[in-house]
C-alpha cells in the first residue's frame, strides 16, 4: 500500500537554527497537507500544496513540493521554541482519495 | 464557535469492558475520521465516513466499531476484541469535494487507558 515517510524522525536544535523536514512518498500525490501537533495536543493544519515545485511560505516556515509531487519539504528559519512538536505530512490516499495517509511525523525540539 | 469535540478527555476501563468515545461537530462537514495514536508514533486510520449512514474501514478497524446516524455524530466503541486498547484517539472531520478530502480538522482527543 501506500506509504508516506519522513526524516529525520527526530531532531533537537538550539534556539535560533534553522530546521528542515523531509517528506516522501511511495505514489504520485495531487496534493500535500502539513500538519503541526504540539506535545500533548492534536494536529493542526499548516498548508496545502498541489502543484508540482510550489512553494509556499508562512513567515519562518517555507514549504515545498517537488517537481514529480511524490516529495515534500517543511523548513523552518531560525527555530523557536513555539516550533516544538511533531510535524506530519499527509496525502491523499492513492486507492481512496476521500482519505488521507500520514507520514511517520517528525518530532522538533528545540532549545535555548 | 464552530469546531469538533471529543470526550470525555481521559478515560479509564477494566480490561474486558466496550468503550464508546464521543466525537461530535458543527462544522457543517460531510466526512469524518477517527484516528489512533501510539506514543511518539503517527496517526493510524481506524474507520472513516464520507456520508451518513455510511462508513469504511481504515487500516486497523479490527476491534473497533463506528456508527454515522447523524451528521454532527461519529462515536467510536472500542470493543473487549481489541487486543491493546490503550492510546490517544483523535476524531477528524473534513469537507468532500469530487471525492477528494479536504484539510482536516481535529478535536483534542481521547487518552484511553486500558487496566
Amino acid at each position: 500500500g501506500q506509504q508516506v515517510m519522513q526524516i529525520p524522525q527526530y531532531q533537537h536544535v538550539q534556539e535560533g537554527e534553522d530546521f528542515t523536514t523531509y517528506c516522501n512518498s511511495s505514489t504520485t500525490l495531487s496534493n500535500i497537507q502539513w500538519y503541526k501537533q504540539r506535545p500533548g495536543g492534536h494536529p493542526v493544519f499548516l498548508i496545502q500544496l498541489v502543484k508540482s515545485g510550489e512553494v509556499k511560505k508562512q513567515k519562518r516556515l517555507t514549504f515545498q513540493f517537488g517537481e514529480a509531487k511524490k516529495n515534500s519539504s517543511l523548513h523552518i528559519t531560525a527555530t523557536q521554541t513555539t516550533d516544538v512538536g511533531t510535524y506530519f505530512c499527509a496525502g491523499p490516499d492513492t486507492g481512496t482519495a476521500s482519505k488521507l495517509t500520514f507520514g511517520t511525523g517528525t518530532r522538533l525540539q528545540v532549545t535555548l | 464557535d464552530g469546531g469538533i469535540t471529543q470526550s470525555p478527555k481521559y478515560l479509564f476501563r477494566k480490561e474486558g469492558q466496550n468503550v464508546t468515545l464521543s466525537c461530535e461537530q458543527n462544522l457543517n462537514h460531510d466526512a469524518m475520521y477517527w484516528y489512533r495514536q501510539d506514543p511518539g508514533q503517527g496517526l493510524r486510520l481506524i474507520y472513516y465516513s464520507q456520508i451518513v449512514n455510511d462508513f469504511q474501514k481504515g487500516d486497523i478497524a479490527e476491534g473497533y466499531s463506528v456508527s454515522r446516524e447523524k451528521k454532527e455524530s461519529f462515536p467510536l466503541t472500542v470493543t473487549s476484541a481489541q487486543k491493546n486498547p490503550t492510546a490517544f484517539y483523535l476524531c477528524a472531520s473534513s469537507r468532500v469535494a469530487g471525492g477528494n478530502t479536504d484539510t482536516q480538522y481535529f478535536g483534542p482527543g481521547t487518552r484511553l487507558t486500558v487496566l
